[in-house]
């Protein structure tokens, strides 16, 4: 069955310093890979996505992520975080033709000043 | 260009009562799909539609129903409430459902159940 997991439940990080935040997939074909962010009382909006070809992907707001095949993992990095980035992080799979996307549980994102 | 809408917003209910929630996908946009958000438990998929055809569903009760309208327009109904049914209900469309559209979400129902 297809799964997402995302390894940490929240991660607090300083203004100004990297964060990462861990996703591992499970689909081994035509996959197609996903990171969303989610605001307070707001529905989630699109960072980034994997759909094929370079395995790194840039994304809004200064967002990358890296598709690594061999550890089916879809990790997400930013080098430099401002406190406005403070909110919920979704990593997402779908499948080619199953009309179906499957989430992790959420990293909550802390930016402290 | 109009975002996804959702009504209503929020929704409070009791238990063994029925909800039917809305949502009006951004305009060309034929793909509808439902996850219902709770603490912990991330996005979970209910169904998606397309051109008024469920062509997918996750695994929820027989509670859990919807249907799509010939202008997209959505509706998932659940019956017979149950406590564990209070979430945060959110509809995302795009414009075929494919992984290569992007989803878009609306703000989601909050459905409180007494």
């Amino acid at each position: 069955a297809q799964s997402v997991t995302q390894l940490d439940s929240q991660v607090p990080v300083f203004e100004e310093a990297p964060v990462e935040l861990r996703c591992n997939y499970s689909s081994s074909v035509s996959v197609y890979l996903f990171w969303y962010v989610q605001y307070p009382n707001q529905g989630l909006q699109l960072l980034l996505k994997y759909l094929s070809g370079s395995t790194l992907v840039k994304g809004i707001n200064g967002f990358e992520a890296e598709f690594n095949k061999s550890q089916t993992s879809f990790h997400l990095r930013k080098p430099s975080v401002h406190i406005s980035d403070t909110a919920e992080y979704f990593c997402a799979e779908t499948i080619s033709g199953t009309y179906k996307y499957i989430f992790g549980t959420g990293t909550r994102l802390k930016v402290l000043a | 260009k109009a975002g996804v809408t959702q009504t209503p917003r929020y929704l409070i209910k009791t238990r063994g009562q029925q909800v039917t929630l809305s949502c009006s996908p951004i305009s060309g946009h034929r793909s509808v799909s439902w996850y219902q958000q709770t603490p912990g438990q991330g996005l979970q998929f209910l169904f998606e539609y397309f051109s008024e055809t469920q062509r997918n569903k996750g695994n929820f009760p027989g509670r859990f129903s919807g249907r799509q309208f010939s202008n997209s327009r959505s509706e998932m109904n659940v019956s017979t409430l149950e406590l564990g049914d209070s979430a945060l209900y959110l509809c995302a469309s795009s414009l075929q459902g494919e992984g290569y559209n992007e989803q878009f979400f609306g703000p989601g129902t909050r459905l409180t159940v007494l």
